[in-house]
């Protein structure tokens, strides 16, 4: 089973509006990645935040952490049409090497 | 640096055929992972290495698929006999791990069609 699970599974905004999207995970983890995909193309890495914070800046982007509800959230501030993607959260399943992938959210930015 | 290189990035073939995949992981990462993405399923892991050695390959579907990795530089993924429910695409990552999991570098894709 996934274990993250993002939501909502697709969301559809203007340009200059924030988007969040939520993934919730069910283990304990070392440490939480989001992902972005654009369509036909591979996963590029975002962001990382470890177990020990709770939050996390990177440009227009704002991760935050919950560990004690196994939930992370992905804000993306003044949207851009370029930032239509697929986004995922993706957590380590414990003592190992793999990370586990969330099942995505669909992101629209329309112009 | 090039990043992750897969080949091909397309490949339509008939039931039954062999299919290879291939992956040149990022210079100097000591880690490799397959992964498949479909609409039903989502990205699964299917294996990964660690030093060239399989670590995991629990989520290999089944015996038809087999992974390789004879070099820090090289690695393939092969299908035999291929079916139409093996349609994906096929992502090859690769990584540094120097402790807990860290971020994966992902290859653009084969695209897998089995008519």
């Amino acid at each position: 089973s996934q274990q993250g699970e993002e939501d909502p599974q697709a969301l559809s905004i203007q340009e200059g509006e924030n988007a969040t999207m939520n993934c919730s995970y069910k283990t304990s983890i070392n440490n939480l990645q989001w992902y972005r995909q654009n369509s036909g193309r591979g996963l590029v890495h975002l962001i990382l935040i470890r177990s020990n914070e709770r939050e996390k800046h990177s440009g227009r982007l704002r991760v935050t952490l919950d560990t004690s509800k196994k939930s992370s959230s992905l804000l993306i501030t003044a949207s851009r049409a370029a930032d239509t993607a697929s986004y995922f959260c993706a957590t380590d399943a414990s003592n190992t090497d793999k990370l586990i992938f969330g099942t995505g959210t669909r992101l629209q930015v329309f112009p | 640096d090039a990043g992750v290189i897969q080949s091909p990035r397309h490949e339509v073939t008939e039931m039954g055929q062999e299919v290879t995949l291939r992956c040149k992981p990022i210079s100097g990462h000591n880690s490799l992972f397959w992964y498949r993405q479909t609409m039903m399923r989502g990205l699964e892991l299917l294996i990964y290495f660690n030093n060239n050695v399989p670590i995991d390959d629990s989520g290999m579907p089944e015996d038809r698929f087999s992974a390789k990795m004879p070099n820090a530089s090289f690695s393939t993924l092969k299908i035999q006999p291929s079916e139409p429910r093996d349609s994906a695409v096929y992502f090859c990552a690769s990584s540094f791990l120097a402790g807990p999991t860290d971020t994966q570098y992902f290859g653009p894709g084969t695209r897998l069609t089995v008519l």
